[in-house]
């Protein structure tokens, strides 16, 4: 079975820094999805980032990146120039490519707070 | 830009009463989840859905739990005899699994069982 494993319960972060959300998952598969969802107080989970395991190119979403080392099964989330609505739970999240359902493996979340 | 939508936001039952829970998914869209957060913790899958019937489920999704497609837009979870431990954020999720494999999530149903 896969898993997903977020280290960091809490972090926090100045506005306008750096910060980085660290994820490590498990998995015998080769072919395989990766994503950081964002969790606002509203609760509803909103798509930051996604990362195929083919791709060596790590993916970049304008203030977002992520640094995917696949022998090493990491999969951090940078947030360059942190705002004040960046403020969640982050979730990382692992899913099977090819047939198959696509189900999500979540890890348990890192809060993030940002200091004004 | 399409989205999809849950309802009702909130649902407060009774322990030992049934309950159903609606998603519209985005309309060309396949395959439909449902997910289950309880408070403070991390969100699991319960159920997938594809083509009219179950593709896979969760050890968690038990004979209490039932899923069902009624006509072409909702999609419905049905919690048959309700237990405290059912109070949770439930997520509706839908995805066109051509190209992008990236799941939109519905906004939730808080369940409140008392």
């Amino acid at each position: 079975a896969q898993t997903v494993t977020q280290s960091q319960p809490e972090m926090s972060v100045q506005e306008a820094e750096t910060v980085t959300l660290s994820c490590t998952y498990d998995t015998s598969e080769s072919d395989y999805y990766l994503f950081w969802y964002k969790q606002p107080p509203s609760r509803q989970m909103i798509l930051v980032i996604r990362q195929e395991a083919y791709k060596q190119q790590n993916a970049t979403e304008n203030r977002f990146s992520v640094n995917f080392q696949k022998a090493a099964k990491s999969f951090s989330l940078k947030i360059s120039d942190s705002q004040l609505g960046d403020a969640a739970m982050y979730f990382c999240a692992y899913s099977l490519s090819g047939a198959g359902s696509y189900q999500l493996t979540f890890g348990k979340g890192t809060k993030l707070s940002v200091i004004p | 830009e399409p989205e999809v939508t849950q309802t009702p936001s909130h649902q407060v039952t009774q322990m030992g009463q049934e309950v159903i829970l609606r998603c519209v998914p985005i309309s060309n869209h396949l395959y439909f989840y449902w997910y289950r957060q309880i408070l403070g913790q991390k969100v699991e899958f319960l159920v997938s859905f594809y083509n009219n019937e179950i593709s896979e489920k969760s050890e968690i999704f038990d004979d209490q739990f039932s899923v069902e497609r009624p006509d072409g837009s909702n999609f419905t979870l049905k919690i048959r005899s309700t237990k405290l431990e059912d109070s949770a954020m439930y997520f509706c999720a839908s995805i066109v699994p051509q190209g992008r494999v990236e799941q939109y999530f519905g906004p939730g149903t808080r369940l409140t069982v008392t």
